[in-house]
C-alpha cells in the first residue's frame, strides 16, 4: 500500500516556467489537499478537493491551479513560476466520516524557482 | 478565523529528560486537534489527535497530549526523550472537511 505518492521529489524552475506537481493516493480517499511549507510558517493550505470534480481555494491559492478528474489524482499546476513559490509542497489525503480530518501526507516536492 | 501558535521555535533537551511542547489555538467552537512530526526530508506523520471525550490522549512513540479548553492549549509531552525524537513538531487545528491550520512548528534537538 503506497499511500500518498508525490512526484517529482525535487525540481528547479526558471521564473515564468510552468509545471505540474503530481499527487496520487491509493486509499480511495475523498479528500485531498495541497500545502506549502515555508520556514517558521508551518504548512499553509493552497487548494483542496472534497471529491472528484470538486475543488476549492485554501489560504494561499494565488499562482496555483488544481483539478480533480479522478479520486486518485490531484495535480497542482504552477502557471508561471515566481521565486516566491520556492517552497516544499505536500499533498495530503483523508477519508470520510470522523476520520476525514486525519490527513496522510506524501513525502513532499522541494521546488526552487530561480 | 482559526489559528495555532507554537511559542517555541527551537527546544533542546537531554536524552532521557522529559519534554513538553506548547500549542495554543484560537477557534470558535470545539476544535479537532492534532500533533504531527516531521523528520528531516520526510513528510508529516500523525502522532496523536483529539476529537472529543477524554482530554488526555495517547499517541504513538510514547507521546501524549492534554486538551485544556480553559487555556486553549494542546501541549505535547513525553516523559523520557530518545535521540530518535529529534525532529520538527507541528500542532494543527481543524474542523470542517480537511481544512487544517498548522502552527509554525517547534524544532526539537536532543543532546546525548
Amino acid at each position: 500500500n503506497a499511500g500518498v505518492t508525490q512526484t517529482p521529489k525535487f525540481q528547479v524552475l526558471k521564473t515564468g516556467q510552468s509545471m505540474t506537481l503530481q499527487c496520487a493516493q491509493d486509499m480511495n480517499h475523498e479528500y485531498m489537499s495541497w500545502y506549502r511549507q515555508d520556514p517558521g510558517m508551518g504548512l499553509r493550505l493552497i487548494h483542496y478537493s472534497v471529491g472528484a470534480g470538486i475543488t476549492d481555494q485554501g489560504e494561499v491559492p494565488n499562482g496555483y491551479n488544481v483539478s480533480r478528474s479522478t479520486t486518485e489524482d490531484f495535480p497542482l499546476r504552477l502557471l508561471s513560476a515566481a521565486p516566491s513559490q520556492t517552497s516544499v509542497y505536500f499533498c495530503a489525503s483523508s477519508g470520510q466520516g470522523l476520520v476525514k480530518n486525519i490527513q496522510y501526507f506524501g513525502a513532499g516536492t522541494r521546488l526552487s524557482v530561480l | 478565523a482559526q489559528s495555532v501558535t507554537q511559542p517555541d521555535i527551537h527546544i533542546t533537551v537531554s536524552e532521557g529528560a522529559s519534554l513538553e511542547l506548547r500549542c495554543n489555538y484560537s477557534y470558535g467552537a470545539t476544535p479537532y486537534l492534532f500533533w504531527y512530526v516531521q523528520s528531516p526530508g520526510q513528510g508529516l506523520q500523525l502522532l496523536l489527535k483529539y476529537f472529543s471525550g477524554d482530554t488526555l490522549v495517547q499517541g504513538i512513540k510514547g507521546f501524549e497530549a492534554e486538551f485544556k479548553r480553559s487555556q486553549s492549549s494542546f501541549n505535547l509531552r513525553k516523559p523520557s526523550v530518545h535521540w530518535s525524537d529529534a525532529a520538527e513538531y507541528f500542532c494543527a487545528v481543524g474542523r470542517a472537511g480537511n481544512m487544517l491550520t498548522f502552527g509554525g512548528g517547534t524544532r526539537l534537538m536532543v543532546k546525548p
